[in-house]
């Protein structure tokens, strides 16, 4: 079973569309984190939520829309793409906020 | 604020070689400090942690131990191999989130 599973794997759009990506834990933890890392391996947290609750909401467009249904669950949505926003996109969860992350594998998203 | 400094990559050994990766940090207070590896095209692991001054903290060969007197955790192992290659990443916590530092590669080559 894998621990924190995210979908898609790859996304490829055009620019000023809207996407998603999914994210769930099974391994029952109170945290979910969204990162954003960049073509230099650079890591930049996005969003924290602790048991569906927004705790972490850094410096991020307006355009990003964090949803958690249950603490399980972390979905993004992204409206009205840019160039900018081709990344790959972690999922990650913890127990707690201040102990060690279970990753994803990674959404790469592709803004043409 | 809190912050990581690890050493800028890359990092090129041959196999068998002896790995340091730098890792020095700034902190209020005593956070916990961690090691997470990124295979390519893979999310990052959880490496090793200490969580107190003198703490060792190893995993696969790797070992850090947390020096208060110096703020560093540095990463070592003694023979690296070609599957060690990967990009490792510093990072301590806040309480809040974990704080990163830019990621040091490493590539072993056979």
């Amino acid at each position: 079973d894998t621990a924190v599973s995210q979908t898609p794997k790859y996304l490829v759009t055009q620019m000023g569309n809207d996407k998603s990506i999914k994210c769930e834990q099974n391994l029952g933890h109170d945290t979910m984190y969204w990162y954003k890392q960049d073509s230099k391996k650079f890591l930049k947290i996005m969003f924290s939520y602790n048991n569906k609750e927004l705790i972490i909401n850094e410096t991020v467009p307006n355009r990003f829309s964090p949803k958690s249904p249950d603490k399980a669950h972390l979905n993004l949505h992204i409206n009205s793409l840019e160039l900018g926003d081709s990344a790959v996109y972690f999922c990650a969860s913890s127990q707690g906020a201040g102990g060690g992350y279970t990753f994803g594998s990674g959404t790469r998203l592709t803004v043409v | 604020g809190d912050s990581v400094t690890q050493m800028e990559g890359p990092v090129t050994l041959s196999e068998e070689a002896f790995l340091t990766i730098n890792c020095t940090y700034t902190a209020t207070g005593y956070p916990s400090l961690f090691w997470y590896v990124q295979y390519p095209g893979e999310g990052l692991q959880l490496l090793l942690k200490a969580t107190k001054a003198d703490d060792k903290g190893s995993n696969k060969g790797f070992e850090a131990t947390y020096r208060k007197e110096t703020t560093s955790f540095h990463l070592e192992k003694g023979s690296v191999q070609v599957s060690d290659s990967a990009v490792y990443f510093c990072a301590l916590t806040d309480r809040r989130k974990l704080i990163w530092g830019l990621g040091t590669s490493l590539a072993v080559n056979p």
